[in-house]
């Protein structure tokens, strides 16, 4: 079973193009996240949703814009896209119980190859 | 500021030989501590963590130990095999901050 997925896998695209990466979690989690790894395979947080509320957003350029419609989607859109914006990005899911954050659960990455 | 620092990779081992990757953090508070890996072409699978000092995180023979007094969560494995080739994150977080702070990852090769 999955649990925590994420479409298109691959995606190939023009400079100057919008896209979507869409993400689900069927593990019943109330928080969602998305990372970016560089071609370092450095990892850093871009954003996080708890029960549909952003709450993290790091400095991230608003060209990118989460969208939670309901507690198991998040779903990221990019606009304009730049070269410097080829990376993978991971979607994670994790519950939040008692103010404690339980182990977040990452999905299998969409590579994203900006020409 | 919160922050992970893991040894320079790559690293590359016979199979069988002994492991350890180094990670000291820098937390402002308490942090729960993780190690995550990332088989080649493939996402980020949790391979063990420790929630508080003392504790011991341990799967698939890996072992890692929150050492509170030196700031470490150095990850290892007595025997390693081909199949343990991968990238090897350590993470924390700061219960409250919501976010994986993530080190640099180290690349592991094992040849047979």
């Amino acid at each position: 079973d999955t649990a925590v997925s994420q479409t298109p896998k691959y995606l190939v695209t023009q400079m100057g193009n919008d896209k979507s990466i869409k993400c689900e979690q069927n593990l019943g989690h109330d928080t969602m996240y998305w990372y970016k790894q560089d071609s370092k395979k450095f990892l850093k947080i871009m954003f996080s949703y708890n029960n549909k509320e952003l709450i993290i957003n790091e400095t991230v350029p608003n060209r990118f814009s989460p969208k939670s419609p309901d507690k198991a989607h998040l779903n990221l859109h990019i606009n304009s896209l730049e070269l410097g914006d080829s990376a993978v990005y991971f979607c994670a899911s994790s519950r939040v119980a008692g103010g404690r954050q339980e182990t977040q659960y990452f999905g299998p990455g969409t590579r994203l190859l900006v020409l | 500021g919160n922050s992970v620092t893991q040894m320079e990779g790559p690293v590359t081992l016979s199979e069988e030989a002994f492991l350890t990757i180094n990670c000291t953090y820098t937390a402002t508070g308490y942090p729960s501590l993780f190690w995550y890996v990332q088989y080649p072409g493939e996402g980020l699978q949790l391979l063990l963590k420790a929630t508080k000092a003392d504790d011991k995180g341990s799967n698939k023979g890996f072992e890692a130990t929150y050492r509170k007094e030196t700031t470490s969560f150095h990850l290892e494995k007595g025997s390693v095999q081909v199949s343990d080739s991968a990238v090897y994150f350590c993470a924390l977080v700061i219960q409250g901050a919501q976010k994986l702070v993530f080190g640099q990852g180290t690349r592991l090769t094992i040849n047979p």
